[in-house]
């Protein structure tokens, strides 16, 4: 049992590049996010997905987009990346049953930006 | 704007004595409160969820929360230099129409010195 699984753990990018990040779960969990962490700063929502085939925006989507491949992945892409969006970017997911539950995050993946 | 404030510290209790971690949020409306630990160049991990005004325990750790005050807090007894981490205060708004969506503070660093 892994629980959340990124990839990969660390990427360096030109300003204008684009990737995807990759996130799993084999927790069986209907809810997965996207968070950024920037330095002295607590966990930013960017996107969500309360369940498979659903996606909504977050606090900072701006410069992302998500696909909610299936219900065990969840994958983060960035267009034309920018030296702002350097950042570690964690992936959780939770059970999404009842009014509020735990989320499990991944490692995280680190992000540079040139 | 949803807020959950915290003081950045660090704080800095010496081994065997009780840390103290606050934490206040602005929507009065907010139903569910965390605590997240994080090591330096690691994931979140939980540690405490509380619900209800009052005290929870858990070995070690305390959580209390207090609705009227909008203030909840996380107590470390017996503080151990394992605890030496970042703690996050994580608060759910009703206003984000969806009860999983989480608010993170910036967080308070703790060193607990030997």
């Amino acid at each position: 049992n892994a629980g959340v699984t990124q990839t990969p753990k660390f990427q360096v990018l030109k300003t204008g590049q684009s990737m995807t990040l990759q996130c799993a779960q084999d927790m069986n969990h209907n809810s997965m996010y996207w968070y950024r962490q920037d330095p002295g700063m607590g966990l930013r929502l960017i996107y969500y997905s309360a369940s498979e085939g659903t996606t909504d925006k977050g606090e900072v989507p701006n410069g992302y987009n998500v696909s909610r491949l299936n219900k065990r992945e969840f994958s983060l892409r960035l267009e034309s990346a920018a030296p702002s969006q350097t950042s570690v970017y964690f992936c959780a997911s939770s059970e999404g049953a009842g009014r509020v539950e735990t989320q499990y995050f991944g490692p995280g993946t680190r992000l540079l930006v040139l | 704007q949803k807020e959950v404030e915290q003081n950045s510290g660090p704080l800095s209790v010496p081994e065997g004595a009780i840390a103290s971690l606050n934490c206040t949020y602005s929507d009065r409306g907010s139903q569910s409160f965390f605590w997240y630990r994080q090591y330096s160049g690691k994931s979140p991990e939980l540690i405490m969820s509380i619900y209800s005004n009052g005290d929870k325990e858990d070995g070690r750790f305390t959580a209390q929360l207090n609705k009227a005050s909008q203030y909840v807090s996380l107590l470390i007894r017996d503080s151990q230099p394992s605890d030496s981490a970042t703690y996050l205060c994580a608060v759910t708004f009703l206003s984000s129409g969806s009860a999983r969506q989480l608010t993170f503070g910036s967080g308070t660093q703790l060193t607990v010195l030997p």
